[in-house]
């Protein structure tokens, strides 16, 4: 079974500066996809970034990066000029390398991002 | 494009009653549907997997004589909590991914239903 996991519960920034959000996680699995949800207050979720397992290229989405050390199972999420915007919960999550049904996504237990004015 | 809604956003209803929630893919097909659980500040807990046309898949632990999930055409999956009851009460996410049948197709999450069990 895969597990993932975020260990801090809660972070705050400045607004305008980086911050970092950790995760890693726990596979046997060699094909697998990795994502980070976010969710405002409206409890929207909210896809922001991506990543295959099989690209050694770390995916960004404008002020949204990750860092991705596929042997250390470590996918990390970097938010650079934080805006108010950001604040939310933040979810890290795993998905296998299947289509369909059994490509069920497993959650960590999220961090809840706060930026500050 | 990737538009997920539910219905309604909030119900109240008394104990032991039956509430119905829709999930709908309103711009693409889905031929695979999740159901979520969330509790407050928590994080989601997979109920079941719906599939057009089939039974439901649940997690261990999840009641599926209590939670009712139907998928009958490729845009609407609907969960149905048979006999609420305070315990009930909780924050419940669908989401759905395009019918392509593509290994690690995104999942987009509709806006979630708040029940309320009285």
């Amino acid at each position: 079974a895969q597990t993932v996991t975020q260990s801090q519960p809660e972070m705050s920034v400045q607004e305008a500066e980086t911050v970092t959000l950790s995760c890693t996680y726990d596979t046997s699995e060699n094909n697998y996809y990795l994502f980070w949800y976010k969710q405002p207050p409206s409890r929207q979720m909210i896809l922001v970034i991506r990543q295959e397992a099989y690209k050694q290229q770390n995916a960004t989405e404008n002020r949204f990066s990750v860092n991705f050390q596929k042997a250390a199972k470590s996918f990390s999420l970097k938010i650079s000029d934080s805006q108010l915007g950001d604040t939310a919960m933040y979810f890290c999550a795993f998905m296998k390398g299947v289509a369909g049904a059994n490509s069920k996504l497993t959650f960590g237990k999220g961090i809840t991002l706060s930026v500050r004015p | 494009g990737a538009v997920v809604s539910q219905h309604p956003s909030r119900v109240i209803c008394k104990s032991g009653t039956s509430v119905k929630i829709e999930c709908r893919s309103l711009d693409f097909q889905a031929t695979t549907m999740f159901w979520y659980r969330q509790f407050p500040k928590q994080s989601l807990m997979l109920m079941a997997t719906s599939n057009e046309g089939s039974k439901a898949t649940y997690e261990q632990g999840v009641e599926k004589d209590k939670f009712l999930i139907n998928h009958a055409s490729l845009t609407l999956s609907t969960l149905t909590v048979t006999s609420a009851h305070p315990e009930d009460s909780s924050f419940y996410i669908c989401s759905a991914s395009q019918a392509s049948g593509r290994i690690g197709e995104t999942q987009y999450f509709g806006p979630g239903t708040r029940l309320l069990v009285l």
